[in-house]
């Protein structure tokens, strides 16, 4: 799959700060996502990204889909301590006559009260 | 709770040994896809099979196959068992055959250790 780089690899703010993560890709990508991982769960998805330039919110959740469509931001505003988990992004691209997902490694959030 | 379910949660065997990992997809849902997380390679896309095709096929190793069934639950078959195949097998299910606006959803996983 295509590698996307994600940075930082890991967060660790005081409750009610700004957070801002981001992924960048040496690939274009049709579609940008972002998920969220809780310890034994699977990913969820918070937000997704399907035109270049695009910017979408979901609650304090914010993210943008980068004009060359090689890379995305997403930004945590206000943060709690329920944001603690790992956020990852995903770039999609049609493979063969379906389509895959390549992640990011991710980006450990921690956030204290 | 995404509506996926995956089973065994946990999974413990020997070098050389074959398992089989099991996954119902949400109500509705004809796609799934399998994914295999580890803490160097991270998120990896193994295969995806829609309506009991296959459909796309990732990194997936000649040691690995799946199927789905007529009743749409899929499974995950890893046999020759190494040490490196130790991680988090995650299946997702989306409702259509995948592209832009076909979300998947995402299992608890089973973590798998190979002794």
């Amino acid at each position: 799959g295509q590698q996307l780089n994600q940075s930082p690899q890991s967060m660790f703010i005081q409750e009610g700060e700004d957070v801002s993560m981001n992924c960048t890709s040496s690939s274009i990508f049709n579609t940008w996502l972002w998920y969220k991982q809780e310890p034994g769960e699977g990913p969820v998805l918070l937000i997704a990204l399907y035109k270049a330039g695009e910017l979408t919110s979901n609650g304090r959740l914010t993210a943008q889909f980068g004009i060359t469509r090689k890379d995305s931001f997403l930004n945590i505003s206000a943060s709690i301590p329920s944001d603690v988990g790992i956020y990852f992004c995903a770039g999609q691209l049609p493979l063969d006559s379906g389509y895959a997902l390549n992640f990011g490694k991710g980006t450990s959030l921690l956030v204290t009260p | 709770d995404s509506g996926v379910t995956q089973t065994p949660k946990h999974l413990i065997t020997a070098t050389g040994q074959r398992v089989t990992l099991r996954c119902s997809p949400r109500s509705g849902d004809l796609s799934v896809y399998w994914y295999q997380q580890s803490l160097d390679q991270g998120l990896q896309f193994l295969i995806q099979y829609y309506n009991g095709e296959e459909r796309a096929k990732g990194n997936i190793l000649e040691r690995f196959s799946a199927q789905q069934f007529p009743d749409l639950h899929s499974e995950l078959n890893l046999s020759s068992l190494e040490l490196g195949d130790s991680a988090l097998y995650f299946c997702a299910s989306s409702v259509g055959s995948g592209g832009a606006i076909d979300e998947q959803f995402f299992g608890p996983g089973t973590r798998l250790t190979v002794l």
